[in-house]
Protein backbone atom coordinates (compact mmCIF):
# COMPACT_ATOMS: atom_id res chain seq x y z
CA UNK A 1 0.00 0.00 0.00
CA UNK A 2 1.06 3.64 -0.92
CA UNK A 3 1.48 5.83 2.90
CA UNK A 4 0.52 8.77 2.93
CA UNK A 5 1.79 11.43 5.26
CA UNK A 6 0.10 14.33 6.01
CA UNK A 7 1.64 16.93 8.44
CA UNK A 8 0.56 18.83 10.47
CA UNK A 9 -2.32 16.61 12.19
CA UNK A 10 -3.97 20.38 13.58
CA UNK A 11 -3.69 24.14 13.11
CA UNK A 12 -4.81 27.47 13.89
CA UNK A 13 -4.79 30.54 12.15
CA UNK A 14 -6.38 33.78 12.07
CA UNK A 15 -8.97 34.78 9.77
CA UNK A 16 -6.85 36.13 6.70
CA UNK A 17 -3.78 34.38 7.50
CA UNK A 18 -2.45 32.10 4.72
CA UNK A 19 -2.78 28.08 5.94
CA UNK A 20 -0.64 25.15 4.03
CA UNK A 21 -0.73 21.58 4.80
CA UNK A 22 1.84 18.92 3.00
CA UNK A 23 1.39 15.30 1.80
CA UNK A 24 3.95 13.19 1.41
CA UNK A 25 3.68 9.49 -0.43
CA UNK A 26 5.58 6.63 0.47
CA UNK A 27 6.61 6.49 -3.80
CA UNK A 28 6.06 8.56 -6.60
CA UNK A 29 2.52 8.30 -7.57
CA UNK A 30 2.70 11.32 -10.61
CA UNK A 31 0.04 13.57 -9.88
CA UNK A 32 -2.29 11.15 -8.51
CA UNK A 33 -3.19 13.68 -5.51
CA UNK A 34 -6.53 15.04 -4.22
CA UNK A 35 -7.86 17.07 -1.54
CA UNK A 36 -11.09 16.95 0.19
CA UNK A 37 -12.50 18.90 3.28
CA UNK A 38 -14.80 17.77 5.27
CA UNK A 39 -16.86 19.53 8.21
CA UNK A 40 -18.36 17.41 10.97
CA UNK A 41 -21.20 14.89 10.55
CA UNK A 42 -20.71 14.99 6.74
CA UNK A 43 -19.08 13.85 3.55
CA UNK A 44 -15.75 14.65 2.56
CA UNK A 45 -15.90 16.77 -0.99
CA UNK A 46 -13.82 17.18 -3.36
CA UNK A 47 -11.81 20.46 -3.53
CA UNK A 48 -8.64 19.92 -5.67
CA UNK A 49 -8.39 16.60 -8.18
CA UNK A 50 -4.54 15.84 -9.84
CA UNK A 51 -2.60 17.95 -7.56
CA UNK A 52 -3.53 21.29 -9.39
CA UNK A 53 -7.14 21.42 -10.36
CA UNK A 54 -9.70 23.13 -8.42
CA UNK A 55 -12.90 21.45 -8.73
CA UNK A 56 -15.85 23.66 -10.26
CA UNK A 57 -18.03 25.97 -7.97
CA UNK A 58 -14.37 25.90 -4.88
CA UNK A 59 -13.20 28.93 -3.83
CA UNK A 60 -10.01 30.81 -5.53
CA UNK A 61 -8.39 30.84 -2.18
CA UNK A 62 -8.36 26.89 -2.02
CA UNK A 63 -5.00 25.59 -4.26
CA UNK A 64 -2.59 22.73 -4.50
CA UNK A 65 0.68 21.85 -6.23
CA UNK A 66 3.47 19.29 -6.31
CA UNK A 67 4.06 16.35 -8.00
CA UNK A 68 5.82 12.58 -7.50
CA UNK A 69 6.22 12.33 -3.88
CA UNK A 70 5.72 15.96 -2.40
CA UNK A 71 2.44 17.61 -2.15
CA UNK A 72 1.37 21.10 -0.96
CA UNK A 73 -2.18 22.09 -0.47
CA UNK A 74 -2.70 26.01 0.62
CA UNK A 75 -5.94 28.13 1.82
CA UNK A 76 -5.19 31.68 0.75
CA UNK A 77 -6.65 34.00 3.55
CA UNK A 78 -8.42 31.57 5.51
CA UNK A 79 -12.52 32.18 6.27
CA UNK A 80 -14.50 31.43 9.27
CA UNK A 81 -15.85 28.68 6.52
CA UNK A 82 -12.81 26.79 5.50
CA UNK A 83 -13.07 25.29 9.13
CA UNK A 84 -12.98 21.52 9.06
CA UNK A 85 -10.61 18.51 8.76
CA UNK A 86 -8.58 18.66 4.94
CA UNK A 87 -7.40 15.24 3.14
CA UNK A 88 -5.10 14.25 0.72
CA UNK A 89 -5.26 10.66 -1.07
CA UNK A 90 -3.70 9.24 -3.64
CA UNK A 91 -5.21 7.37 -6.61
CA UNK A 92 -2.14 5.91 -8.29
CA UNK A 93 -2.57 2.77 -7.13
CA UNK A 94 -5.47 0.61 -5.20
CA UNK A 95 -5.90 0.60 -2.37
CA UNK A 96 -6.84 4.32 -2.91
CA UNK A 97 -5.31 5.82 0.87
CA UNK A 98 -5.58 8.76 2.63
CA UNK A 99 -3.67 10.95 4.55
CA UNK A 100 -4.64 11.34 8.63
CA UNK A 101 -6.08 14.70 8.07
CA UNK A 102 -5.10 18.06 9.75
CA UNK A 103 -8.06 19.69 11.26
CA UNK A 104 -7.77 23.02 10.65
CA UNK A 105 -9.72 25.89 13.52
CA UNK A 106 -9.56 29.46 13.69
CA UNK A 107 -7.36 31.38 16.32
CA UNK B 1 -28.29 15.25 -10.17
CA UNK B 2 -26.42 12.50 -8.97
CA UNK B 3 -27.47 11.06 -5.82
CA UNK B 4 -26.13 8.05 -3.64
CA UNK B 5 -28.86 7.83 -0.63
CA UNK B 6 -27.70 4.89 2.36
CA UNK B 7 -29.57 3.23 4.39
CA UNK B 8 -30.16 4.12 8.02
CA UNK B 9 -28.05 3.79 11.29
CA UNK B 10 -27.64 0.50 12.78
CA UNK B 11 -27.28 -1.07 16.29
CA UNK B 12 -25.95 -4.38 16.61
CA UNK B 13 -24.46 -7.04 18.82
CA UNK B 14 -20.94 -8.88 18.08
CA UNK B 15 -21.70 -11.25 16.00
CA UNK B 16 -24.58 -10.60 14.40
CA UNK B 17 -24.40 -9.85 10.71
CA UNK B 18 -25.35 -6.79 8.86
CA UNK B 19 -26.17 -5.72 5.42
CA UNK B 20 -26.21 -1.72 4.47
CA UNK B 21 -27.23 -0.28 1.08
CA UNK B 22 -26.51 2.54 -0.84
CA UNK B 23 -28.74 3.84 -4.08
CA UNK B 24 -28.10 5.52 -7.05
CA UNK B 25 -29.75 8.04 -8.92
CA UNK B 26 -29.37 10.38 -11.51
CA UNK B 27 -26.58 8.55 -13.70
CA UNK B 28 -26.26 5.11 -15.66
CA UNK B 29 -25.48 3.17 -12.56
CA UNK B 30 -24.03 0.74 -14.78
CA UNK B 31 -20.72 3.37 -15.89
CA UNK B 32 -19.43 3.59 -12.52
CA UNK B 33 -17.33 1.98 -10.07
CA UNK B 34 -19.23 1.81 -6.62
CA UNK B 35 -16.99 2.30 -2.93
CA UNK B 36 -17.00 2.43 0.23
CA UNK B 37 -14.96 4.30 2.88
CA UNK B 38 -14.69 3.36 6.51
CA UNK B 39 -14.79 6.62 8.99
CA UNK B 40 -14.22 5.17 12.71
CA UNK B 41 -15.21 7.42 15.00
CA UNK B 42 -12.64 10.58 15.15
CA UNK B 43 -10.62 9.14 13.02
CA UNK B 44 -9.35 9.37 9.20
CA UNK B 45 -11.01 8.01 5.78
CA UNK B 46 -10.17 4.02 4.76
CA UNK B 47 -10.95 2.87 1.45
CA UNK B 48 -12.51 -0.37 1.56
CA UNK B 49 -13.02 -1.46 -1.81
CA UNK B 50 -15.33 -1.19 -5.33
CA UNK B 51 -17.56 -3.23 -7.66
CA UNK B 52 -18.30 -2.86 -11.11
CA UNK B 53 -21.90 -3.14 -11.52
CA UNK B 54 -22.75 -4.44 -15.09
CA UNK B 55 -20.22 -7.44 -14.14
CA UNK B 56 -19.73 -7.34 -10.65
CA UNK B 57 -16.03 -7.30 -11.06
CA UNK B 58 -14.67 -6.51 -6.95
CA UNK B 59 -11.51 -5.48 -5.44
CA UNK B 60 -11.01 -5.27 -1.93
CA UNK B 61 -8.71 -3.12 0.58
CA UNK B 62 -5.66 -5.42 1.82
CA UNK B 63 -6.87 -4.87 5.04
CA UNK B 64 -10.42 -5.11 4.51
CA UNK B 65 -10.12 -8.68 1.88
CA UNK B 66 -12.44 -11.31 3.98
CA UNK B 67 -13.75 -8.97 6.80
CA UNK B 68 -16.57 -7.73 4.67
CA UNK B 69 -18.72 -8.70 1.04
CA UNK B 70 -19.40 -5.94 -1.80
CA UNK B 71 -22.47 -6.88 -3.49
CA UNK B 72 -24.65 -4.76 -5.90
CA UNK B 73 -27.90 -5.64 -7.58
CA UNK B 74 -28.03 -3.03 -10.85
CA UNK B 75 -31.67 -3.69 -11.42
CA UNK B 76 -32.63 -1.61 -8.43
CA UNK B 77 -29.27 1.02 -9.15
CA UNK B 78 -28.44 -0.66 -5.46
CA UNK B 79 -25.09 -1.10 -3.71
CA UNK B 80 -24.42 -3.25 -0.59
CA UNK B 81 -21.83 -3.56 2.14
CA UNK B 82 -21.91 -6.91 3.98
CA UNK B 83 -20.98 -8.33 7.52
CA UNK B 84 -21.03 -12.15 8.72
CA UNK B 85 -20.19 -11.81 12.24
CA UNK B 86 -19.80 -8.03 12.90
CA UNK B 87 -17.15 -6.85 16.02
CA UNK B 88 -17.06 -3.80 17.75
CA UNK B 89 -14.03 -2.27 16.10
CA UNK B 90 -16.47 -2.24 13.12
CA UNK B 91 -18.23 0.75 14.64
CA UNK B 92 -18.12 3.80 12.09
CA UNK B 93 -19.17 5.54 9.81
CA UNK B 94 -19.39 4.15 6.06
CA UNK B 95 -19.69 5.94 3.01
CA UNK B 96 -20.46 5.11 -0.45
CA UNK B 97 -18.50 6.57 -3.20
CA UNK B 98 -18.86 6.57 -6.69
CA UNK B 99 -16.02 6.22 -8.72
CA UNK B 100 -15.00 6.81 -12.50
CA UNK B 101 -12.59 4.01 -12.81
CA UNK B 102 -11.11 1.53 -10.51
CA UNK B 103 -8.28 3.93 -9.49
CA UNK B 104 -9.74 7.60 -9.66
CA UNK B 105 -10.61 10.92 -7.75
CA UNK B 106 -14.38 10.25 -5.73
CA UNK B 107 -16.87 12.90 -6.67
CA UNK B 108 -19.86 12.04 -5.06
CA UNK B 109 -20.35 10.30 -2.10
CA UNK B 110 -23.41 9.09 0.07
CA UNK B 111 -24.34 10.65 3.18
CA UNK B 112 -22.53 7.98 5.12
CA UNK B 113 -24.33 5.40 7.45
CA UNK B 114 -23.52 5.29 11.31
CA UNK B 115 -22.97 0.97 12.12
CA UNK B 116 -22.32 0.92 15.74
CA UNK B 117 -21.94 -2.13 17.51
CA UNK B 118 -22.09 -2.81 21.02
CA UNK B 119 -23.43 -5.69 23.73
Amino acid sequence: DIQMTQSPSSLSASVGDRVTITCQASQDINYYLNWYQQKPGKAPKLLIFDSVYLEPGVPSRFSGSGSGADFTFTINSLQPEDVATYFCQQYDNLPLTFGGGTKVEIK
Amino acid sequence: EVQLVQSGAEVKKPGESLMISCKGSGYIFTNYWIGWVRQMPGKGLEWMGIIYPRDSDTRYSPSFQGQVTLAVDESIATAYLQWTSLKASDTAVYFCVIQTGSTSMIRDWGQGTLVTVSS
